[in-house]
């Protein structure tokens, strides 16, 4: 079955760069595309874009543009987020999930999530 | 971008009751929605998808619903367990977008 094991939490200075990474098991990894949203305050989630494991290919939303870089290593089936230049509006879990590719993207499978906070 | 509207943003109902949560977008996308429930401290969890469709190993008493731009999510025979957070997720054009979530409290 899909499992998606995703980083520990971490804390990071205002400014800095943080990578997460999502490891996947279960599955053909190139057969799923890696989507990454956003969980603030427990509450609102916001989609951050996804990569295609097997073309790299990425989609973001507008939103995140510059904020985060999604990337994969297929040695290794882990797909990555990098959050750079953290402010306190970055502080939140972010959750990696796995859409089949060909299906419709609607999210059966999730990571556990991995908790940013910015904090000096 | 879309805009998910979902109410209401919190209620209160007892064990046994029936309820149901809305949400509505700002445009068409079709069947495109899916429907999550999020238990403290977890993941979201796939419970609905294209609107209408029970995701394997939800129980039957949630059901998936559209009228027009207004899509439902209804509980029958609230139980302990379905206390929670439930999100809508519209999944017809990027960005995929979501609505402002609804907590489920059990009296």
């Amino acid at each position: 079955q899909v499992n998606l094991l995703q980083s520990g939490a971490a804390l990071v200075k205002p400014g800095a760069s943080v990578k997460l990474s999502c490891k996947a098991s279960g599955y053909t990894f190139t057969d799923y595309y890696i989507h990454w949203v956003k969980q603030s305050h427990g509450k609102s989630l916001e989609w951050i874009g996804y990569i295609n494991p097997n073309s790299g290919y990425t989609n973001y939303n507008e939103k995140f543009k510059s904020k985060a870089t999604l990337t994969v290593d297929k040695s290794t089936n882990t797909a990555y987020m990098e959050l750079s230049r953290l402010t306190s509006e970055d502080s939140a879990t972010y959750y990696c999930t796995g859409v089949y590719y060909g299906l419709g993207d609607w999210f059966a499978y999730w990571g556990q999530g991995t908790l940013v906070t910015v904090s000096s | 971008d879309i805009q998910m509207t979902q109410s209401p943003s919190s209620m209160s109902a007892s064990l046994g009751d029936t309820v149901t949560i809305t949400c509505l977008a700002s445009q068409d996308i079709g069947n495109y929605l899916s429907w999550y429930q999020q238990k403290p401290g977890k993941s979201p969890k796939l419970m609905i998808y294209g609107a209408t469709n029970l995701e394997d190993g939800v129980p039957s008493r949630f059901s998936g619903s559209r009228s027009g731009s207004d899509y439902s999510l209804t509980i029958n025979s609230l139980g302990y367990d379905d206390e929670g957070i439930y999100h809508c997720h519209q999944y017809y054009e990027y960005p995929l977008t979501f609505g402002s979530g609804t907590k489920l409290e059990i009296k």
